[in-house]
């Protein structure tokens, strides 16, 4: 079955990139789309951004200017950069495949595998 | 943004009763096709969050039918019929009717 699974530096300095990357295993990227979400502790879950192997890409305004998603499908893997990062950046990580739902008769995606999640620490 | 309030943030519940989550959204979140943008999802203790509900009511693959979505607009509520055991953990609504998709804080589900 496809897993996927986060792996990243866990402690990452005030100001410096926070670098993230997922791998999907037991599949390939295919026609899905790939994304990022995180939870901050005590906050909700918070989407970051999406992206398809087209070339589609998706991003919450409030990180726009500092998120970068990029996709290897190649190496089977999706990668999430966050320049800039500070204290409110600390959160649990995760990587997520949407899913086009098939019972339906218009285009509707939703989150069907996610990774278990991976804590960033951002702090000197 | 869309802001999701769930209600109640904790749920103690005896097994074989029935639980019901509630989820409130500050938009409609009914499209001209019907449909309501509106997901539940789950995270069980030391897994990964999994899909329950998608589009208000439907049930994703492999999802007992003990698990019910409803609601309608901006009042949604997520009914687990006979609860196991198994049920425990921490149940999300999520919105997909406006970018960016936001989430509620989750309710705890536990049992006495």
């Amino acid at each position: 079955q496809v897993q996927l699974q986060e792996s990243g530096p866990g402690l990452v300095k005030p100001s410096e990139t926070l670098s993230l990357t997922c791998t999907v295993s037991g599949g390939s990227i295919g026609d899905h789309y790939w994304s990022w979400s995180r939870q901050p502790p005590g906050k909700k879950l918070e989407f970051i951004a999406y992206i398809h192997n087209s070339g589609d890409t998706n991003y919450n305004p409030s990180l726009k200017s500092r998120v970068t998603i990029s996709l290897d499908t190649s190496k089977g893997q999706f990668s999430l950069r966050l320049s800039s990062v500070t204290a409110a950046d600390t959160a649990i990580y995760y990587c997520a495949r949407l899913t086009k739902a098939m019972t339906v008769p218009f285009i509707y995606h939703y989150f069907d595998l996610w990774g278990r999640g991976t804590l960033v620490t951002v702090s000197s | 943004d869309i802001v999701m309030t769930q209600s109640p943030l904790s749920l103690p519940v005896s097994p074989g009763e029935s639980a019901s989550i509630s989820c409130r959204s500050s938009q409609s979140l009914l499209r001209s096709n019907g449909y309501n943008y509106l997901d539940w999802y789950v995270q069980k203790p030391g897994k990964s969050p999994q899909p329950l509900i998608y589009l208000g009511s439907i049930r994703a693959s492999g999802v007992p039918d003990r698990f019910s979505g409803s609601g309608s607009g901006t009042d949604f509520t997520l009914k687990i019929s006979r609860v196991e055991a198994a049920d425990v953990g921490l149940y999300y609504c999520m919105q997909a009717e406006q970018a960016p998709r936001t989430f509620g804080q989750g309710t705890k589900v536990e049992i006495k």
